[in-house]
């Protein structure tokens, strides 16, 4: 039974180029999650979706940022223009109803 | 919002040691997670306990949701316990449509040879 999948695992990009991370939930999960893990913040919830919708998008640090869930087997984190400070690992989490949540393995970004 | 707040920060042990991780959260919940990163950043998935007690092998946990406290149990450390351990919660609000974790900032673990 696969888990949550992301790509790819490293991104390497330079200051104002755009950057799509990539997730695809559990199989069966109606909750898709993003979050970002820094040295100085932790980890922090970006957006969330319930079926599809997203119903919590006020961890999304600015309008450079973007979500979306076309379908409930994948999502995108969007980020454009994209900037040093940017740099962290993204993280996608899917859970059912709600309840206990599985991670995916990450996204390393780096911005130069 | 909830506060979590996870003790010790840091904890060094040397093998075969037992120890205890802390979670304390500023409100009610309906969600606790205990999680491990690993040295390669993963995040594994080690109890979802909203109230109770769980136990999985040398691990184990005890969420006391009316005092606001988690707990997580290492026995007999060995090396592969090393990572950072999360406290993860999520509140219990009016709406049942919020799905947001809380995480605490995580109990660094060493466990010597």
């Amino acid at each position: 039974d696969a888990g949550v999948i992301q790509s790819p695992r490293h991104e390497v990009t330079e200051m104002g180029q755009e950057v799509t991370l990539r997730c695809k939930p559990i199989s069966g999960h109606d909750y898709l999650f993003w979050y970002r893990q820094t040295m100085m913040r932790g980890l922090e919830l970006l957006i969330y979706f319930n079926n599809n919708v997203p119903i919590d998008d006020s961890g999304m640090p600015e309008d450079r940022f973007s979500a979306k869930m076309p379908n409930a087997s994948f999502s995108t984190l969007k980020i454009q223009p994209s900037e040093p400070r940017d740099s962290a690992v993204y993280f996608c989490a899917s859970s059912s109803h709600g309840n206990e949540q599985f991670f995916g393995p990450g996204t390393r970004l780096t911005v130069l | 919002g909830i506060q979590v707040e996870q003790s010790p920060p840091d904890l060094i042990l040397q093998e075969g040691a037992n120890s205890t991780l802390r979670c304390n959260f500023s409100d009610s919940v309906n969600n606790l997670q205990w999680f491990h990163q690993n040295p390669w950043g993963q995040l594994i998935n080690l109890f979802y306990i909203p109230s109770g007690t769980k136990q999985n092998g040398r691990l184990s946990a005890t969420t006391v949701a009316t005092e606001r406290y988690s707990l997580l149990y290492i026995s007999s450390s060995q090396t592969t316990d090393s990572g950072v351990y999360f406290c993860a919660v999520r509140a219990r609000t009016r709406s049942s449509n919020t799905g947001k974790l809380i995480f605490g900032q995580g109990t660094t673990l060493q466990v010597k040879p």
